[in-house]
This record gives C-alpha cells, sequence and structure tokens, in this order.
C-alpha cells in the first residue's frame, strides 16, 4: 500500500464551481503536507503546505487537514480553465524526504 | 539564476550508454534532492545532499545510479548502463532549509530521459 493516496481522476467540474481533491496517508507521525500543482510536460510547483489540523486559506485554495483521519484535502474556488493539471499530495518521512501519491488530475470545464 | 536550471532538458540514450544529468541549485540553496518521476506516477525520492554531503541515497534504485555535489552547488546524476526502466523525468529541488517540514522545496524543470 502506498504511503499517500489519490484517486487518479480525471475529476471534471464546470467553471465557477468548487474543486474537491483528496488525499489519504498512512503514516501517523507524518506532521505536514504538500500540494504541488503539475502541468503536462511541466514540473511540480508548490501551492500551499499545512501542518495544523483544520483550515488554511490563501486566495482561491483551501488545504484541510484532518489527523485523527488521516486525510488531507485540497479546494479551488471559482475553478477556472487554467487550473486544469494534475495535484499531487505529498507527506513527509522525516524532515526532508517527500512522500508523493499519483496526483489527481483535474480538468475544469469552460 | 532565479530558479533550479537542470540541464540537458532532454535525453535520447541507447541502452547499455552512460549518462550525466546536470542541476544547478537556486545559489546559496545548501539543500539538494533529486527525484525520479515516471509517466503518471507521483516523483520518487532518489537522494538528498545537505551542502557536499550526502546524507541519504535509500532512494537510488540500483548500484548504476551515481550522484555527486563536490563543492557543494551543482550537482550531477549518473545512470551507468542505462535500462529502459530508467526511462523518466528525473527532477532536481533545492531549499535553503535544512529542515524542510514546514518550507517544501523548489523544482527544476527536470531532465527527461528516453533509453531506446
Amino acid at each position: 500500500q502506498k504511503e499517500v493516496e489519490q484517486n487518479s481522476g480525471p475529476l471534471s467540474v464546470p467553471e465557477g464551481a468548487i474543486a474537491s481533491l483528496n488525499c489519504t496517508y498512512s503514516d501517523r507521525g507524518s506532521q505536514s503536507f504538500f500540494w504541488y500543482r503539475q502541468y503536462s510536460g511541466k514540473s511540480p510547483e508548490l501551492i500551499m503546505f499545512i501542518y495544523s489540523n483544520g483550515d488554511k486559506e490563501d486566495g482561491r485554495f483551501t488545504a484541510q487537514l484532518n489527523k485523527a483521519s488521516q486525510y488531507v484535502s485540497l479546494l479551488i474556488r471559482d475553478s477556472q480553465p487554467s487550473d486544469s493539471a494534475t495535484y499531487l499530495c505529498a507527506g513527509f518521512s522525516g524532515t526532508y524526504k517527500y512522500i508523493f501519491g499519483t496526483g489527481t488530475r483535474l480538468k475544469v470545464l469552460a | 539564476g532565479a530558479g533550479v536550471s537542470q540541464s540537458p532538458r532532454y535525453k535520447v540514450a541507447k541502452r547499455g550508454q552512460d549518462v550525466a544529468l546536470r542541476c544547478d541549485p537556486i545559489s546559496g540553496h545548501v539543500s539538494l534532492f533529486w527525484y525520479q518521476q515516471a509517466l503518471g506516477q507521483g516523483p520518487e525520492f532518489l537522494t538528498y545532499f545537505q551542502n557536499e554531503a550526502q546524507l541519504d541515497k535509500s532512494g537510488l534504485p540500483s548500484d548504476r545510479f551515481f550522484a555527486e555535489r563536490p563543492e557543494g552547488s551543482v550537482s550531477t546524476l549518473k545512470i551507468q548502463r542505462t535500462q529502459q526502466e530508467d526511462s523518466a523525468v528525473y527532477l532536481c529541488a533545492s531549499s535553503p532549509h535544512r529542515d524542510q517540514l514546514n518550507y517544501g522545496y523548489t523544482f527544476g524543470s527536470g531532465t527527461r530521459l528516453t533509453v531506446v
């Protein structure tokens, strides 16, 4: 079993809707979680990270962490076609080694 | 430069050939990482340097893979006797921090290696 699991998608949402991307992890010792966006053929780009239970908001993005349920999510409000990409969830093993999920492909339909 | 620079962007190697992939981290960044990303997968950790010291090479798939960072800046990932299963994008990342938990790090644009 992979340590970080994501649904590969594609997740299709209409323009202007909320996109909800989910991730579960198996290592209860994981302390912080990161969301990366990766456009096709490009490198991963850090969107935001979270290490406390609850919500963290940054512009149109909200990350949510529930350590009891070992669940991380990313909400994208007012989705735009330019948000269409693969979203990678990552936890840390230790203090420097990312463990990535396989990514969820998001399609925002104009 | 402003970001992590990797070269070449694309490399086609014949099976059995040796290749060398270069990473120029952001100036002054002490931590440097190499990841391998196969098609349709998330990146997987290969190795980690703090300055010139290779602190973790647990992710290197075999003894055909070797990485170095002799002066604590530029790093090279070398793959000997390439095999088809080595085909992937090789990502380099750097960070000014020793502990990444609350920061994350910045990836370069990657080198796409195709072994034919």
